[in-house]
C-alpha cells in the first residue's frame, strides 16, 4: 500500500545536527513532491520545506532556512532532512507529506503522511 | 507570507450536530485551500481540497466552500469519529502555511 515511513527522530544536543529521513513505497516516488511538516508538543502544524519531484526546486519555512536541507535520493525512494545548528523551539514530531498529483499537474496540498518521527533537543 | 486565522479555536458539539469552522486568508488564494483532521497522536488526514473538493474516501457530511480570502468547512451530522482538531492550510504560495486548529469536542 501506499506508505511513507519516517526515522532518524531522536534527542540531540542544541547546536548539533540531525538527518531525518522518509521512505516511500506503493507509488512512484519520483513523480511526486514531497514536503516535511512539523508539530511541536501541544500545537499546531508548521510546513518545513518541500522538494519537487526531481529534486530541481527547494523551498523552506522562513524559521529553517539557511539551516535545514532538504534532498531525495529517487534510486531508493527516500527524502532526507538534514536539520543543522538545532535549537530548542525545533523539537517537534515531524512528518513527512506527498504532493497531490492530479492528472499531471502537482498540488501543493499533501494526501499521503507518514506517521512522525520526533525530534527533541535538549542539553 | 500569507497568514491564516482560523475560528474558533475550539467548539463544543453533539452527535448530530451541524458544525461550521472557518478560515481567512490575510490576502487572496483563489481556491488554493485544503482542510486536514488530526486525531490524538496520529498524522493529519486530508479531508477536502482546493476548497470544496472532497479527497477520496471522505465522508460526504464533509464540505468546503469559499475561495478568495474566506472559507469554511462544514460537518453537517456530527458523528463519534469527528472529534478530532481541523486544520486548513493555504496551497497558494511557498511558504505553505497552516491555521492554528480547531478543536471539536464533546459537549
Amino acid at each position: 500500500q501506499v506508505q511513507l515511513v519516517e526515522s532518524g527522530g531522536g534527542v540531540v544536543q542544541p547546536g548539533r545536527s540531525l538527518r531525518l529521513s522518509c521512505a516511500a513505497s506503493g507509488f512512484p516516488f519520483s513523480s511526486y513532491g514531497i514536503h516535511w511538516v512539523r508539530q511541536a508538543p501541544g500545537q499546531g502544524l508548521e510546513w518545513v520545506a518541500v522538494i519537487w519531484y526531481d529534486g530541481s526546486k527547494k523551498y523552506y519555512g522562513d524559521s529553517v532556512k539557511g539551516r535545514f536541507t532538504i534532498s531525495r535520493d529517487n534510486s531508493k525512494n527516500t527524502l532526507y532532512l538534514q536539520m543543522n545548528s538545532l535549537r530548542a523551539e525545533d523539537k517537534a514530531v515531524y512528518y513527512c507529506a506527498r504532493e497531490r498529483l492530479s492528472g499531471s499537474s502537482w498540488y501543493s496540498d499533501m494526501d499521503v503522511w507518514g506517521q512522525g518521527t520526533t525530534v527533541t533537543v535538549s542539553s | 507570507d500569507i497568514q491564516m486565522t482560523q475560528s474558533p479555536s475550539s467548539v463544543s458539539a453533539s452527535v448530530g450536530d451541524r458544525v461550521t469552522i472557518t478560515c481567512r486568508a490575510s490576502q487572496g488564494i483563489s481556491s488554493w485551500l485544503a482542510w486536514y483532521q488530526q486525531k490524538p497522536g496520529k498524522a493529519p488526514k486530508l479531508l477536502i481540497y482546493a476548497a470544496s473538493s472532497l479527497q477520496s474516501g471522505v465522508p460526504s457530511r464533509f464540505s468546503g466552500s469559499g475561495s478568495g480570502t474566506d472559507f469554511t468547512l462544514t460537518i453537517s451530522s456530527l458523528q463519534p469519529e469527528d472529534f478530532a482538531t481541523y486544520y486548513c492550510q493555504q496551497a497558494n504560495s511557498f511558504p505553505l502555511t497552516f491555521g492554528r486548529g480547531t478543536k471539536v469536542e464533546t459537549k
